[in-house]
Formats: C-alpha cells, sequence, structure tokens
C-alpha cells in the first residue's frame, strides 16, 4: 500500500524559507506513471495546488507562488521536497504531499503537516 | 488564475439527492474533461471521489457521479446519507499544466 509522509519545521519566521520533504513508501518515485505533487490548506479555507514534479525532474508550479517555489526530487531516497521562500503569516497552512496520476487527480495523499510562520 | 466558483454551502435530508456545481472557463473546465472531485471531513485528508469529470476511483460508492456541461462540472451524491456531510472540492486542469481547486462547497446532512 502507498504511503506518503510529511516531515519538517512546524514553525517557520517570517521572512525565512520553508523546507518539508516528503517521503514515499510502498511505491517508486521513479514509477513512469505519476507525478508527485504539493497542495496547501490555510486553516478554515481551501485547498490550493502549489506544483507537481516529475521523477525525471520536469516540473510544474502554480503562477499565484512560482517565483517563491522549488520542488525537487531524490530517488536514491525516494522523496520529494518543497521550498517556499520568503514567508509571511499568509503561507501558514497544513502542507499536503500527494501522488498525481496523468490524469492530473491526486489518489494518494500524505496525512498533513501544519507549517507556522510566525516570529 | 482565479478559484474555480463552488456553491459555498448546500444541504439536504438523507435519501436525497443533492448537487455541487463547479464553474470555471474555457481555458479550464470547459476545455478539458480533467475535473476531479475531493470529499474533505473535517481534520482529515481530502479523498478522491472522482477524476476525468465522471470516473470513480475503486471503492467510492456509486452514489456519487460527475457530469459536465460547458464550463461547469457537477457532483451529485444520490441517496444521501449522515457519514456524506463533509466540504467537497472541485478540481481541474488549466492551460499551460496547472492546477486549479474551487473554493469548496460544505454539505450539510438534514
Amino acid at each position: 500500500q502507498l504511503q506518503l509522509q510529511e516531515s519538517g519545521p512546524g514553525l517557520v519566521k517570517p521572512s525565512e524559507t520553508l523546507s518539508l520533504t516528503c517521503t514515499i513508501s510502498g511505491g517508486s518515485i521513479s514509477s513512469s506513471n505519476y507525478y508527485w505533487g504539493w497542495i496547501r490548506q490555510p486553516p478554515g479555507k481551501g485547498l490550493e495546488w502549489i506544483g507537481n514534479i516529475y521523477y525525471s525532474e520536469s516540473t510544474y508550479y502554480n503562477p499565484s507562488l512560482k517565483s517563491r517555489v522549488t520542488i525537487s526530487v531524490d530517488t536514491s531516497k525516494n522523496q520529494f521536497s518543497l521550498t517556499l521562500s520568503s514567508v509571511t503569516a499568509a503561507d501558514t497552512a497544513v502542507y499536503y504531499c500527494a501522488r498525481r496520476a496523468f490524469t492530473w487527480d491526486f489518489d494518494y495523499w500524505g496525512q498533513g503537516i501544519l507549517v507556522t510562520v510566525s516570529s | 488564475q482565479s478559484a474555480l466558483t463552488q456553491t459555498a454551502s448546500v444541504s439536504g435530508s438523507p435519501g436525497q439527492s443533492i448537487t455541487i456545481s463547479c464553474t470555471g472557463t474555457s481555458s479550464d473546465v470547459g476545455g478539458y474533461n480533467l475535473v476531479s472531485w475531493y470529499q474533505q471531513h473535517p481534520g482529515k485528508v481530502p479523498k478522491l471521489m472522482i477524476y476525468e469529470v465522471s470516473k470513480r476511483p475503486s471503492g467510492v460508492s456509486n452514489r456519487f457521479s460527475g457530469s459536465k456541461s460547458g464550463n461547469t462540472a457537477s457532483l451529485t451524491i444520490s441517496g444521501l446519507q449522515a457519514e456524506d456531510e463533509a466540504d467537497y472540492y472541485c478540481c481541474s486542469y488549466v492551460d499551460s499544466s496547472t492546477l486549479q481547486f474551487g473554493g469548496g462547497t460544505k454539505l450539510t446532512v438534514l
């Protein structure tokens, strides 16, 4: 059974960089059939797509976040990562990693990790 | 890109059918058959209910169905049950290989 698990700091200071990692178990990040993505959800609000990456490192980002986001992959560790620079309180959210099919839907999700931006 | 438009809330009684709509543009919902729907119970992880407008993943009840007309996609839940009470989000592929979620609809089962 495929499982995804987010990890990283739960608290980040304003203007600093948020860094999260998603570890995949029960499957391979190098599968040619899937992309891997990040989605976030501010407290009490809706879902926002951040971006996707393919194992070959092809990436797609949300235009509203593109200047601050980098998604990378480490096939040797079966992980992919998210960095978001120059964070503000508006970046406080639960961050989910997920598997994205070629039909552009997310069929497996991690449990999510709450990241709070505060001094 | 703007969020897809969903009605903020909808309600229904057990056994009834309800429909949640998701309105976009010809650049997203209307232009591609790549609309998906997610169910999210409070404090839980979103769950894929419908993909490619009308396809159900294995294990999802056939009480859930999806459709599309023009720039509007719809999720219909028939035989409403108490466990269906949740937030529902649509999501669509958008020009230039990006994705857009709707603002979400809160379903209340009366």
